[in-house]
């Protein structure tokens, strides 16, 4: 099945700039790959994601790159803000049309006024 | 919009029990999952269903069952809960490949 490996696993920045978290994937095949923002004692909510369709989509202050030639795909927060502190999660389609989805470990983003 | 609720909340067990946990969604989506969640990790699938009455293995089906009674509902039991487990089990939701997640269950273990 389908590997996601992300990283990194903790990532502690300055108000104000950017943070990046990269994921990878095994399955060429895989076309649609979301991202979810985890706050502490919530539920993960689908903050971005992109089709393979694309290789750069943007929605305010987020940005999610797609290098389907070397199977990775990458979240970027500009100006980030202390709100912006969470659990990120990559994830990538497992199977096809299985509707499943492989989720990565998690990046800890910790945002230091 | 729809909304996923889980019942219940929170839930403590003892080595040995049998533990169920609810979930039901409101956004007539046909696949619905069951997901671990340790602290501070990913999400592991557990079971899911493309529609009521169907179950499909996950990763981590070992020591749970599930079951999914409707369209909108779908249960999980854990067999025989572990000594100092302690989890949050995520129920989520799709129509297609967009996946929506509950609040969670927060198991405790005795």
């Amino acid at each position: 099945g389908e590997q996601v490996e992300q990283l990194p696993s903790i990532l502690r920045v300055q108000e104000g700039s950017s943070a990046s978290i990269n994921c990878s994937y095994e399955d060429s095949a895989s076309n649609y790959f979301p991202w979810y923002k985890q706050e502490p004692g919530e539920n993960p909510k689908l903050i971005i994601d992109i089709r393979s369709n694309m290789e750069r989509k943007q929605i305010q202050e987020l940005i999610v790159l797609l290098d389907k030639k070397a199977k990775r795909f990458s979240l970027h927060i500009t100006d980030t803000q202390p709100g912006d502190s969470a659990m990120y999660f990559c994830a990538a389609p497992t199977g096809a049309n299985t509707g499943k989805l492989t989720f990565g470990h998690g990046t800890i983003l910790r945002v230091h006024p | 919009g729809g909304i996923i609720t889980q019942t219940p909340k929170f839930l403590i067990g003892q080595e040995g029990q049998k533990l169920t946990l609810k979930c039901q969604q409101n956004f007539n989506h046909d696949t619905m999952y069951w997901y671990r969640q340790d602290s501070g990790k990913g999400l592991r699938l557990i079971y899911y269903s493309i529609t009521e009455n169907d179950l499909q293995k996950g990763d981590l089906s070992e020591g749970y069952d599930a079951s999914r009674e409707k369209k909108s509902s779908f249960s999980l039991t854990v067999t025989s809960a572990q000594k100092n487990e302690m989890a949050v089990f995520l129920c989520a939701s799709s129509w297609g490949i967009e996946q929506y997640f509950g609040p969670g269950t927060r198991l405790t273990v005795l």
